[in-house]
């Protein structure tokens, strides 16, 4: 079965800090792919980035980056430079080979930015 | 960009009775999901879609039904609504599970409490 665990329910970081939000899976497919999805508090959920399983280096979209350890399972979240905006919820999720139609989502953790 | 549509945003329904949530889309794509999220278990799904009339069932079924007669119509329905089925519901949109590198495009969300 494939599983998707976000351990940190909340975090505090200070406005410009970088922050690293983690996020580990359980799957038995070679071929995967990873996500994160950002909802603000007006409840939309916003696409932020994409990993897949093949590839080799760690995937980029601006403040964000997907710190990709296969080995360990590992598909953190790191956003440099924090502004105020990205307080929100974040999940993690991930859709595999052998059930592609489907996402399967972490619980979450909720980043709030101190100014 | 509203590829997505969901109606209605809000419902307030008594317990045991029927309700029904509509799905909208405009972008022909032939994946269509369901999901509910609730505090601390990030977005569970429900069901889902991959063509009309094709339907399957996600981890938390029990309780509602599904249906997709048109490509851009996925309806859900709570035939006897309980208090345990008041949550956020999403619909999600996805174009192919032929790679896993496609991700969702999300509805805006309905809020449904049942009381």
């Amino acid at each position: 079965a494939q599983k998707i665990t976000q351990t940190q329910p909340g975090m505090f970081v200070q406005e410009k800090e970088a922050v690293t939000l983690d996020c580990t899976y359980d799957t038995s497919d070679q071929s995967y792919g990873l996500f994160w999805y950002k909802q603000p508090s007006s409840g939309e959920m916003i696409f932020l980035i994409y990993q897949g399983s093949y590839d080799e280096q760690n995937a980029t979209e601006g403040r964000y980056s997907l710190n990709f350890q296969k080995a360990r399972k590992s598909a953190n979240l790191v956003i440099s430079a924090s502004q105020l905006g990205d307080s929100a919820m974040y999940f993690c999720a991930m859709r595999g080979g052998s059930s592609a139609s489907k996402i399967i989502f972490g619980s979450g953790t909720r980043l709030s930015i101190r100014p | 960009d509203a590829g997505i549509t969901q109606s209605p945003r809000h419902k307030v329904t008594e317990t045991g009775t029927p309700v029904t949530l509509r799905c909208h889309q405009t972008e022909n794509h032939r994946y269509m999901y369901w999901y509910r999220q609730d505090p601390g278990h990030g977005l569970r799904l429900i069901h889902y879609s991959y063509g009309v009339k094709d339907t399957d069932k996600g981890e938390v079924s029990d309780g509602y039904s599904v249906s997709r007669s048109k490509t851009e119509d996925f309806l859900l329905t709570l035939e006897s609504a309980t208090s345990s089925q008041t949550s956020v519901y999403f619909c999600a949109i996805s174009e192919s599970r032929q790679t896993t590198n496609y991700g969702y495009t999300f509805g805006s969300g309905t809020r449904l409490t049942v009381v």
